[in-house]
């Protein structure tokens, strides 16, 4: 299986910040890559898929770059309604595997 | 609107059986492959299988074989999970999903939680 290795598990951030969170495969996915964003109690929601594409509504201020076993989520202008856990999902092989998520918080 | 609605939290025994529900509306539910997902607190998101309602195939993940059964009932357009003999690490929060027009998870049920204990 390939194996996702998120970082960091936790951050803290100022309102209007700039965060970025990495996400790393044990192998090439070929940018078959997902961010989900998940607040306490809900399920998680789909942002950004294909490392770099928008889901539909969702704010701007995400974005995902990235290629090869290398990929970022990056969040403008942090807000009070991102504070979240973040995953990163690859679908490049099967099964397809999930990273251990980051915690965001408000400093 | 597509809606995912799972059944409710589930307490079960050790070496039990459970057996959960996800009834889908908003689209044809033939259209589209069902997929589960575990999310427990030591091992993060899991994906568990997938089934095909048009055709009832199923998919899982190798971890997952002989632990969770895939059906699904085209006539009430709901999908099922069993789980068999339950242990303290089956317990977790089960979600159905379903894949948007690419291949990522777009919707997702509300969850199960799943409970083990005696």
């Amino acid at each position: 299986d390939i194996q996702m290795t998120q970082s960091p598990a936790s951050l803290s951030a100022s309102l209007g910040e700039t965060v970025t969170i990495e996400c790393l495969a044990s192998e090439d996915i070929y940018s078959n890559l997902a961010w989900y964003q998940q607040k306490p109690g809900k399920s998680p929601q789909l942002l950004i898929y294909y490392a770099n594409s928008l889901n539909d509504g969702v704010p701007s201020r995400f974005s995902g770059s990235g290629s090869g076993t290398q990929y970022s989520l990056k969040i403008n202008s942090l807000q009070s309604e991102d504070v979240s856990i973040y995953f990163c999902q690859q679908n490049y092989d099967s099964p397809n595997t999930f990273g251990a998520g980051t915690k965001l918080e408000l400093k | 609107e597509v809606k995912l609605q799972q059944s409710g939290d589930e307490l079960v025994r050790p070496g039990a059986s459970v057996k959960m529900s996800c009834k889908a509306s908003g689209y044809t539910f033939t259209d589209y492959a069902m997929h589960w997902v575990k999310q427990s607190p030591g091992q993060g998101l899991e994906w568990i299988g997938t089934i095909i309602p048009l055709i009832d195939t199923t998919s899982y993940n190798q971890k997952f074989k002989g632990k969770a059964t895939l059906t699904a009932d085209k006539s009430s357009n709901t999908a099922y999970m069993e789980l068999s003999r339950l242990t303290s690490e089956d317990s977790a929060v089960y979600y159905c999903a379903r894949y948007g027009s690419w291949d990522w998870f777009a919707y997702w049920g509300q969850g199960t939680l799943v409970t083990v204990s005696s």
